[in-house]
């Protein structure tokens, strides 16, 4: 158990609706990060919050935002979905901005 | 830009046999470089880790050792077992990058090891 909390496990959708993902880093980690795992993409990293700030952003589309909250935990809300945003939905944290990442065991976002 | 190119998959062994998955990496910086795994079901885990050239990260039978002249990475363990069957990704993180921090992950090599 990495200590990284994310919710839900597994989530159904239909195109054109709006989801969000949760996230609870470590206790302690000021470092959230979000990643999309795909068959075709591979991981691809998404976007960085340190202590409430987004700090880094990589290939996030612009139908999907995210933001980290005082109490550090993180959410992605993607919305507008179409078929191509089934993924798995990493996220991760670490104490800093250089410091080792643990990972969560991911939300699978299936859209119908 | 930064980037990791690891073998293609899948790998599939017996039992007892020898590994290597070659992974190599383009950088501006001086990366970290990682070894992740991911078992089936599950979120991705640190294997292993080396920050500086020259350096050789360990961890469960596994080895891989920071090549700067060549840019390399392998990871290597000399006789797997039934439970390494997982995907292996090798991963950079360049702290002198704009995105401090972030991680830059090879496409993953899937691993499976036969009774």
């Amino acid at each position: 158990d990495s200590g990284v909390t994310q919710t839900p496990k597994h989530l159904i959708t239909a195109t054109g609706q709006r989801v969000t993902l949760r996230c609870s880093p470590r206790s302690g980690d000021l470092s959230v990060y979000w990643y999309q795992q795909s068959l075709d993409q591979g991981l691809q990293f998404l976007i960085q919050y340190y202590n409430g700030e987004e700090r880094a952003k990589g290939n996030i589309l612009e139908r999907f935002s995210a933001q980290q909250f005082p109490d550090l935990h993180s959410e992605l809300n993607l919305s507008s979905l179409e078929l191509g945003d089934s993924a798995l939905y990493f996220c991760a944290s670490s104490e800093g901005l250089n410091t080792e990442a643990f990972f969560g065991q991911g939300t699978r976002l299936t859209v119908v | 830009g930064d980037s990791v190119t690891q073998m293609e998959g899948p790998v599939t062994l017996s039992e007892e046999a020898c590994l290597t998955i070659n992974c190599t990496y383009t950088a501006t910086g001086y990366p970290s470089l990682f070894w992740y795994v991911q078992y089936p079901g599950e979120g991705l885990q640190l294997l292993l880790k080396a920050t500086k050239a020259d350096d050789k990260g360990s961890n469960k039978g596994f080895e891989a050792t920071y090549r700067k002249e060549t840019t390399s990475f392998h990871l290597e363990k000399g006789s797997v077992q039934v439970s390494d069957s997982a995907v292996y990704f090798c991963a950079l993180s360049d702290p002198r990058g704009s995105t401090l921090g972030r991680l830059y992950f090879g496409r993953g090599t899937q691993l499976t090891v036969w009774p």
